[in-house]
C-alpha cells in the first residue's frame, strides 16, 4: 500500500537533546512537508521540499533542520535551539505543480520534552 | 493574503442530528477550498475539496460542503451525525493558479463531539 510512514510515533526527549523524526513516502510524490500541530493553533508549516536536495523554510523554521537526500525521505531534526518542542509533528507529501492542495499525511509523531 | 476562520473550536451534536461546521475564508483571488478530518492521534485525511465547477461538493462519509462566493464561506454539513464522525475538522484554502506548499492555509480546527 502506498503511503507515508512516520517514526517514531511517540518520542521523549530531555532538554538540550536533538532528536530526528523520520518520514518516508512511497507515493512517488515530489513535494514533502513538515507541519507542527499545537492545540487550538491548527497546522503550522515548518519546512517543505519541492525536489531532492532542495528545501525551503516555512513559517516556523527556527530551531528545526531538514534534509532531502532522497525523493522518498524527508527527516526533521528538532534541535536544542527549539524553545518549545513539545508538539505533534505531521509529515505530508503531494504532487508538485498541480496545486490541488491535496496533501497526504502520515500518522504523526508526538514529541514530549521532559 | 489568504486566511481561514473556523467558527467554533468545539461543536457538539446528538447522534442523528445535523452536523454544521462553519468555515469562512479570505482570498484576493479565486480560492481552492478543502476540508480535512483528523481522528485522534492520526494524520489528516482529505474529506472533500472545491476547485472549480459545481459549488456543492460531496465528500466521503456523507459529508458535503457548498462554496458561496458572496458569503466567502465553505461550510461543512452532514444530515445525520454518526458516532464515528467524532474527530477534528480543518478547513483550508489555497490560491487558484499558484503552486507552492506555502500556498495552503489551514484554519485552527473544530472538534466535533457526537453525543449518543
Amino acid at each position: 500500500d502506498g503511503g507515508i510512514t512516520q517514526s517514531p510515533k511517540y518520542l521523549f526527549r530531555k532538554e538540550g537533546q536533538n532528536v530526528t523524526l523520520s518520514c518516508e513516502q512511497n507515493l512517488n510524490h515530489d513535494a514533502m512537508y513538515w507541519y507542527r500541530q499545537d492545540p487550538g493553533q491548527g497546522l503550522r508549516l515548518i519546512y517543505y521540499s519541492q525536489i531532492v536536495n532542495d528545501f525551503q523554510k516555512g513559517d516556523i523554521a527556527e530551531g528545526y533542520s531538514v534534509s532531502r537526500e532522497k525523493k522518498e525521505s524527508f527527516p526533521l531534526t528538532v534541535t536544542s535551539a527549539q524553545k518549545n518542542p513539545t508538539a505533534f509533528y505531521l509529515c505530508a507529501s503531494s504532487i508538485w505543480g498541480l496545486n490541488t492542495g491535496e496533501l497526504f499525511f502520515g500518522e504523526g509523531s508526538r514529541l514530549t520534552v521532559l | 493574503a489568504q486566511s481561514v476562520t473556523q467558527l467554533g473550536s468545539h461543536v457538539s451534536v446528538s447522534e442523528g442530528a445535523l452536523v454544521l461546521l462553519r468555515c469562512n475564508y479570505s482570498s484576493s483571488v479565486p480560492p481552492y477550498l478543502f476540508w480535512y478530518v483528523q481522528y485522534p492521534n492520526q494524520g489528516l485525511q482529505l474529506l472533500l475539496k472545491y476547485t472549480t465547477g459545481a459549488t456543492l461538493v460531496k465528500g466521503i462519509n456523507g459529508f458535503e460542503a457548498e462554496f458561496k462566493k458572496s458569503e466567502t464561506s465553505f461550510h461543512l454539513t452532514k444530515p445525520s451525525a454518526h458516532m464515528s464522525d467524532a474527530a477534528e475538522y480543518f478547513c483550508a484554502v489555497s490560491e487558484a493558479g499558484r503552486t507552492g506548499a506555502n500556498n495552503l492555509f489551514f484554519g485552527t480546527g473544530t472538534r466535533l463531539t457526537v453525543i449518543p
